[in-house]
């Protein structure tokens, strides 16, 4: 399978909790990545997490990070309209720091 | 601090025809990456370098696609000759030693009819 796998489409309600899901296969990685592109426009970091900790959380963003698993989650709480865009979890390795990317998640928020 | 610069913005170009985008990266940031990002996928690495010198191109395909680095700033990324399958965004991105994060620019958005 893929190096980094998602999902491909969430849809939720304004106002409801939104989560997304990325498993990746590598353990070496060091740091994780949350990215966010909107239509034609590149990518805009959301926050990170480095691969010891567990979990982070950054106003309305929370990401966690189940290393046995190899699972990395996005929950976004009180979800807008504005949060309407396609999310892209990535991975640094550890030789080349490179960034793997998985091939997005679309996340749809119906008012 | 300026983001990472990429120009043209869009481009439009037939099939076996040549094109080259360049990029600015964030001063001071020693590492500039080269993603391609095919429309409904997430972004591949196609060549990274480490000043002027290159890291990792194993996803180059070198057949058709050069790119250079040579003062080990503004970086150009050039095919030719171009295929219908080139179609994609071309994202440039740095980053720094010091630094964990990683800047996008805005992308040039290819088009081979």
């Amino acid at each position: 399978g893929e190096d980094v796998e998602q999902s491909l489409f969430l849809s939720v309600r304004e106002g409801d909790s939104s989560v997304i899901n990325c498993t990746y296969t590598d353990s070496s990685s060091t740091y994780l990545y949350w990215y966010k592109q909107e239509p034609g426009a590149g990518l805009q970091l959301l926050t990170y997490i480095f691969s010891n900790m567990d979990m982070k959380q950054d106003q309305r963003l929370t990401v966690l990070l189940n290393k046995k698993d190899k699972h990395l989650s996005l929950r976004i709480a009180d979800t807008q309209t504005g949060d309407s865009a396609i999310y892209f979890c990535a991975r640094r390795n550890n030789a080349g720091n490179m960034l793997t990317f998985g091939g997005g998640t679309r996340l749809m928020v119906k008012p | 601090e300026a983001g990472v610069a990429q120009s043209p913005r869009y481009k439009i170009i037939e099939k076996r025809q040549s094109v080259a985008f360049w990029c600015n990266p964030i001063s001071g940031h020693a590492t500039l990456y080269w993603y391609q990002q095919i429309l409904g996928q997430g972004p591949k690495l196609l060549i990274q370098f480490q000043n002027n010198g290159v890291v990792d191109d194993s996803q180059l395909p070198k057949d058709r696609f050069s790119a250079e680095r040579l003062k080990g700033v503004d970086s150009t990324l050039k095919i030719q000759p171009a295929k219908l399958e080139d179609s994609a965004v071309y994202l440039c991105a740095s980053s720094s030693s010091l630094e964990w994060g990683y800047t996008f620019g805005s992308g040039t958005r290819l088009t081979v009819v």
